[in-house]
């Protein structure tokens, strides 16, 4: 089945610092989300971009859809503790039913 | 507007009893998904509901199964409780049925002793 890759698995960044990780694939999604989920919640959604080459911002945060379909990426400006937690990517699978979901990159943030 | 809400929060069990997990999506969302999340693991997909029937199901065994009722709220029912369904089980509703974003509820902490 389709399969997603996130890196780095986990980051130690120091506080202001800006932040890039990443998600691929060796195939092709239609719709890319980004989530956030701290220790014992579920997952808030970031950003989602629906087509190739797509830019999108929230904040301090912006994503890219890329140009392949294979991968996207989110970046954090400026990082604050509360950034800390778990980044996860999910893409819409080719038959636009199933969304899959990444390992997720681990964002520890150091004061 | 209210967001995905689950029920309950923590639920204790022992080896080979049933937990029921609920689940009651966003208001005009009609997909409800469910996820399994081990402690430090990513999301494994368990379910899709969608206009009450089952649409797609992940690899788990049959004694993982569910429903959805006619006001598209969602049951998770898991028999014969093993150890390893320890876990973070996770609830999400979309809009339309299959592809659309997905809104998490905050989960529902299963510990089976």
């Amino acid at each position: 089945g389709q399969q997603l890759n996130q890196s780095p698995q986990s980051m130690f960044i120091q506080e202001g610092e800006d932040v890039s990780m990443n998600c691929t694939s060796s195939s092709i999604f239609n719709t890319w989300l980004w989530y956030k989920q701290d220790p014992g919640e579920g997952p808030v959604l970031l950003i989602a971009l629906y087509k190739a080459g797509e830019l999108t911002s929230n904040g301090r945060l912006t994503a890219q859809f890329g140009i392949t379909r294979k991968d996207s990426f989110l970046n954090i400006s400026a990082s604050i503790p509360s950034d800390v937690g778990i980044y996860f990517c999910a893409g819409l699978d080719n038959y636009g039913q199933n969304f899959v979901f990444g390992p997720g990159t681990r964002l520890s943030v150091l004061p | 507007e209210a967001g995905v809400t689950q029920s309950p929060t923590h639920l204790i069990k022992t080896r080979g009893q049933q937990a029921t997990l609920r689940c009651s999506p966003i208001s005009g969302h009609t997909s409800v998904y469910w996820y399994q999340q081990a402690l430090g693991l990513g999301l494994q997909f368990l379910l899709w509901y969608d206009e009450g029937e089952e649409r797609n199901r992940g690899n788990f065994p049959p004694r993982f199964s569910g429903r959805q009722f006619p006001n598209y709220s969602s049951e998770l029912n898991v028999n014969a409780l093993e150890l390893e369904d320890s876990a973070l089980y996770l609830c999400a509703s979309s809009l339309s049925g299959g592809g659309g974003t997905q809104y998490f509820g905050p989960g529902t902490r299963l510990t089976v002793l």
